[in-house]
Order: C-alpha cells, then structure tokens, then sequence
C-alpha cells in the first residue's frame, strides 16, 4: 500500500511570491490534514480537509489556503511568502473514524 | 486548551541503555495518545497509540501506558539501539471534536551511542 505522498521535496522560493505544496493521500482515506513544522516553532496543524471541504483551520492567517480534490488529493497554497513561513509542511491522511493519521515525508519550504 | 508537554532533549544514551520520555497532556475531553517518530529527513511515522484509560501501547519494543490519574503517557523501551536515535514526538487527538486533529508536544530528540 502506498504511503501518503508530497511535492515537491524541496520548494525555494523569494519574499511575496505564492507557493503550492501537493499531497496524495494514503487509497481509502478521506481526510487530509497540513501541519507546520517550523524550527524552533514545533509542529502546528494548520488545516484540515474532508470531503472536499474544509473543515477546520489552525491560527494561521487568511493567505494560508487549499483544496481537496474529488480523488481526495490536497494543495495548500501560501501566498504573499514571508521570510517565517521557511518550514517543513507535512500532510497527513486518515480514514473516517477514530483512525490515527499518517503522515507523508513534507515539502521544505525555504524562503529567500 | 488542549496541550501536550514532554521533556527537553537531547537525550543521549549507550546502546542497550533503559529509554523513558516523559509525557504529560491538559485535555478537556477523553483524548487518544500516541507517540510519533521523526527519523532525519522524513515525515513522522505512528510508533504507537493507546485510545482510553490505562491502554497500553507497545510496537518495535517501545511502550506506553496511558495513565488517566496522572494525565501522562511516558515512553519507555528496555534495550535502545543506535538505530532508535531519532525525534520522538507525543501527540493527542481529543475525540470530542470531529476532525481528530492532533496536539504535538516539542519533540524530543534521542542520541544513542554505539
């Protein structure tokens, strides 16, 4: 069974540009979930989506957004790219139900 | 809120030494417990869970107990070997809200010397 997987590995962008991280979930599992793992910061939830909805939202601002798709992949979109938003994002997947999530490797984000 | 504290590493250790991370949570609700594990350059992968009162979780020889009394969930394993040195994250998911979204606590990181 594949795992949940994301991309890119590595992501280099420059202040106030926009970035789009990418994740497939695990076959099965509807809900997709992006935390922020920040140095210094530890790990933060961020989002989470279900049934192509999102569901619930972490204390990140408005210009952290996404979608899940029909086949249950998400995007997570940063827009107007600061300087502390350098970080490793990770996705997770789970299936409906008291699951545990499981999480894909993450993007690094690197903000120049 | 909800929140998770476990103890400040870096904890380093010999090989075949006794490992305990403590874990403490806060929860207003019935939470379920895990450990995570963070090895260089990956994702976290579920080491273990424990979903109620005095559960005991146990894979790859580590352990733990959740203990509703004292609101914790140490990690514990008999014989670490350097292949365990990573980053170990404890983690709750308060049941009482829908999305089962998990509360981490900083990470402790876990150097074992061969």
């Amino acid at each position: 069974e594949a795992g949940v997987t994301q991309s890119p590995t590595h992501l280099i962008k420059t202040r106030g540009q926009q970035a789009t991280l990418r994740c497939s979930p695990i076959s099965g599992h509807t809900s997709v979930y992006w935390y922020q793992q920040a140095l210094g910061l530890g790990l933060q939830f961020l989002l989470w989506y279900d049934e192509g909805e999102e569901r619930n939202r972490g204390n990140f601002p408005p210009r952290f957004s996404g979608r899940q798709f029909p086949n249950y992949s998400s995007e997570l979109n940063v827009n107007a790219l600061e300087l502390e938003d350098s970080a490793l994002y990770l996705c997770a997947s789970k299936p409906t139900g008291n699951q545990p999530q499981h999480f894909g490797d993450g993007t690094r984000l690197s903000i120049l | 809120g909800d929140s998770v504290t476990q103890m400040e590493g870096p904890v380093t250790l010999s090989e075949e030494a006794f490992l305990t991370i403590n874990c403490t949570y806060t929860a207003t609700g019935y939470p379920s417990l895990f450990w995570y594990v963070q090895y260089p350059g990956e994702g976290l992968q579920l080491l273990l869970k424990a979903t109620k009162a005095d559960d005991k979780g146990s894979n790859k020889g580590f352990e733990a107990t959740y203990r509703k009394e004292t609101t914790s969930f140490h990690l514990e394993k008999g014989s670490v070997q350097v292949s365990d040195s990573a980053v170990y994250f404890c983690a709750l998911s308060d049941n009482d809200n829908a999305g089962n979204m998990l509360t981490f606590g900083g990470g402790t990181r876990l150097m074992v010397k061969p």
